[in-house]
């Protein structure tokens, strides 16, 4: 069975750091593309960042490049997100999703880390 | 960006209604479409990808479409369970973008 297991959420000040993970189990986490989703209480869903397998293309969305990076550890079978300079803005519920080979489809995702941004 | 258009933002039907939730690609897409189901407190589901394609589990009453930019998807006999959230997500490009949503109720 496919599990993501997101961690690393709580309340943190405007500006200062916190590092997400994402660990995976049920299937080769080192064959698959990784996405991190959020979405802010009561709002809809935002695609944040991608990461290949290999960790060679890496994409992120516009409101948070430049602040966020995406890795991964192949061999701890875990994708992280570090986000710096945070912003009120950036509290959501963030998921990680497991990128799919047919259309890019994101078939299974984890049940979500909260983050606050508040001072 | 590719802007992903939902419609409607929210709507009632009764039990046993034919509801249909439509999304339109503001680029050319392909078939790179798929649809969430989110319920209050849970994680989204994927119901329908690469446009038609029905995912693993889901009851058949549900189905999606395609007409040029216009993206539906359908379910064909409304049940109390299918009350919740409904976006639409275009995967063809980074970023890749969802629709802001449908709330479906049951009157």
């Amino acid at each position: 069975e496919v599990q993501l297991v997101e961690s690393g959420g709580g309340l943190v000040q405007p500006g200062r750091s916190l590092k997400l993970s994402c660990v995976a189990s049920g299937f080769t986490f080192s064959n698959y593309g990784m996405n991190w989703i959020r979405q802010a209480p009561g709002k809809g869903l935002e695609w944040v960042a991608y990461i290949s397998s290999g960790s060679s293309y890496i994409y992120y969305a516009e409101t948070v490049k430049g602040r966020f990076t995406i890795s991964r550890d192949n061999a701890k079978n875990t994708l992280y997100l570090q986000m710096t300079s945070l912003r009120s803005e950036d509290t959501a519920l963030y998921y990680c999703a497991r990128h799919e080979v047919y259309y890019g489809s994101l078939a299974y995702w984890g049940q979500g880390t909260l983050v606050t941004v508040s001072s | 960006d590719i802007q992903m258009t939902q419609s409607p933002s929210s709507m009632s039907a009764s039990l046993g209604d034919r509801v249909t939730i439509t999304c339109r690609a503001s680029q050319d897409i392909g078939n790179y479409l798929s649809w969430f189901q989110q319920k209050p407190g849970k994680s989204p589901r994927r119901m329908i990808y690469g446009a038609t394609n029905l995912a693993a589990g889901v009851p058949s009453r549900f189905s999606g479409s395609r007409s040029g930019s216009d993206y539906s998807l359908t379910i064909s006999s409304l049940e109390s369970e299918d009350m919740a959230i409904y976006y639409c997500l275009q995967s063809i490009q980074y970023p890749f973008t969802f629709g802001s949503g449908t709330k479906l109720e049951i009157k």
